[in-house]
């Protein structure tokens, strides 16, 4: 089976520049979870989207959002990157969305801000 | 709010010895509780999870761990450390009812020596 998949895996992008990031859940899997890991630190948690809704969001400025489409894939989105945006960017996936079940992640994104 | 403390940064320890990775969490109720290892540049892989039930849990790898209640811990532990093992171990909570995210603890590297 595929696990869940990242893209891009790496990427450089400049203060004030906008980012797109990409989830693919596993098959099945229809909630998809967002966190983003500082260099040193533990993951916190973004975003959660389950059957197309957001169902949670953590302390972040609202310039992260996220969605999530019909085939259950994800985008993360980042507007007015800063420099403490510097980070890997975690999707995890999990087939039910009410319960904290097992979480499943991507191997991440990896964002520098220069 | 909950809260995960890893006190342990960073732990060495000889190949074949023992381990145990401390964690003590903050929350208002029995939460579920997770540990996760990850190695360089890659995701973070479950190793076991205590849900309910029996307090010792065992997980992959080897690995187990004990939920004590009244210490409000869930320690991590294998009697014979190997040369894989060395990652970053990260304990997490994710609240039983409300948002589904986990909160992790800010992780310990562990290496081990031949």
């Amino acid at each position: 089976d595929t696990g869940v998949t990242q893209s891009p895996t790496h990427l450089i992008k400049t203060r004030g520049q906008q980012v797109t990031l990409r989830c693919s859940p596993i098959s099945g899997h229809k909630s998809v979870s967002w966190y983003q890991q500082v260099l040193g630190q533990g993951p916190q948690f973004i975003f959660q989207y389950y059957e197309k809704e957001e169902r949670g969001r953590g302390n972040f400025p609202d310039r992260f959002s996220a969605r999530q489409f019909p085939n259950y894939s994800s985008e993360l989105n980042v507007n007015a990157l800063l420099l403490g945006d510097s980070a890997l960017y975690l999707c995890a996936s999990s087939w039910q969305g009410g319960d904290t079940g097992e979480l499943f992640f991507g191997e991440g994104s990896r964002l520098t801000v220069l | 709010a909950q809260s995960v403390t890893q006190p342990d940064i960073h732990i060495t320890v000889s190949e074949g010895a023992s381990l145990e990775l401390r964690c003590n969490y903050s929350y208002g109720a029995t939460p579920y509780l997770f540990w996760y290892v990850q190695s360089p540049g890659q995701g973070l892989q479950l190793l076991l999870k205590y849900f309910s039930g029996d307090t010792l849990v065992q997980g992959i790898k080897g690995f187990e761990a004990e939920f004590k209640r009244s210490q409000s811990s869930f320690n991590l532990r294998k009697p014979s450390v190997h040369w894989s093992d060395a990652a970053e171990y990260f304990c997490a909570v994710g609240a039983r009812t409300g948002r589904r995210a986990l909160t992790f603890g800010s992780g310990t590297r562990l290496q081990v020596q031949p």
